[in-house]
């Protein structure tokens, strides 16, 4: 199956700082990415809808300007949690769109003291 | 939007036994019903699938049915290993010329007792 990497998988910020998180699909082209969040023993939800060359789409809820979403190549998205707070800490998930399924990175954990 | 539920929450069985996951979801327009396993601190893996276009997929130990009618679907584990501990999510979407975001359950605790 197809591979998607994240980076970092774990990352440690102070509270007002930036975190940027790297998407990629290593071996296909995805023109569509998605992002989704996870917070502990909780399901993956859907924060918005990367597209190559374009404004991503955000789910209802979801701070456009919080988490800036850039996806400037076919094979890289990132995500940039802008003044991070404690409540933003979680486990981030992306994912490349496939033809009939989605193909998930590995996530990264972000901690926000 | 689509909204989907999942049950049990928790399910515990005995090794051996069969497991259960049910999951309804609300939106006609969607076509596309993944179930995922998630292990602690990993990506959710994808271990079966099916769209509205059949009843029923089986794989090996799993097998997944669907009720388009009563927009229902649920996911069957026949004996159950020890290594099948996890959570396990469904989800859905509408295929639209490549799969789209999924909406996913709550997820259900699958614990295998020995």
């Amino acid at each position: 199956g197809a591979v998607v990497s994240q980076h970092p998988s774990w990352v440690i910020c102070k509270s007002g700082t930036s975190v940027k998180i790297e998407c990629r699909s290593l071996d296909f082209q995805a023109t569509t990415m998605f992002w989704y969040r996870q917070f502990p023993k909780q399901s993956l939800m859907l924060m918005a809808t990367s597209n190559e060359g374009s404004k991503a789409t955000y789910e209802q809820g979801v701070e456009k300007d919080k988490f800036l979403i850039n996806h400037a190549s076919l094979t890289l998205s990132t995500l940039t949690v802008t003044s991070a707070h404690p409540e933003d800490s979680s486990f981030y998930i992306c994912s490349a769109r496939g033809v009939n399924t989605q193909y998930f990175g590995p996530g990264t954990r972000l901690t926000v003291l | 939007g689509e909204n989907v539920e999942q049950h049990p929450s928790t399910l515990s069985v005995q090794e051996g036994d069969s497991a259960v996951i049910k999951c309804t979801y609300s939106d006609s327009a969607s076509n596309y019903f993944p179930w995922y396993k998630q292990e602690l601190g990993k990506r959710p893996q994808l271990i079966i699938d099916i769209r509205s276009n059949v009843g029923e997929k089986k794989d090996q130990r799993i097998a997944v049915t669907l009720n388009k009618t009563a927009k229902h679907f649920s996911l069957h584990i026949t004996e159950t290993q020890p290594e099948d501990s996890a959570v396990y999510f469904c989800a859905a979407t509408e295929l639209r010329g490549g799969a789209d975001g999924l909406t996913f359950g709550k997820g259900t605790h699958l614990i295998i007792q020995p």
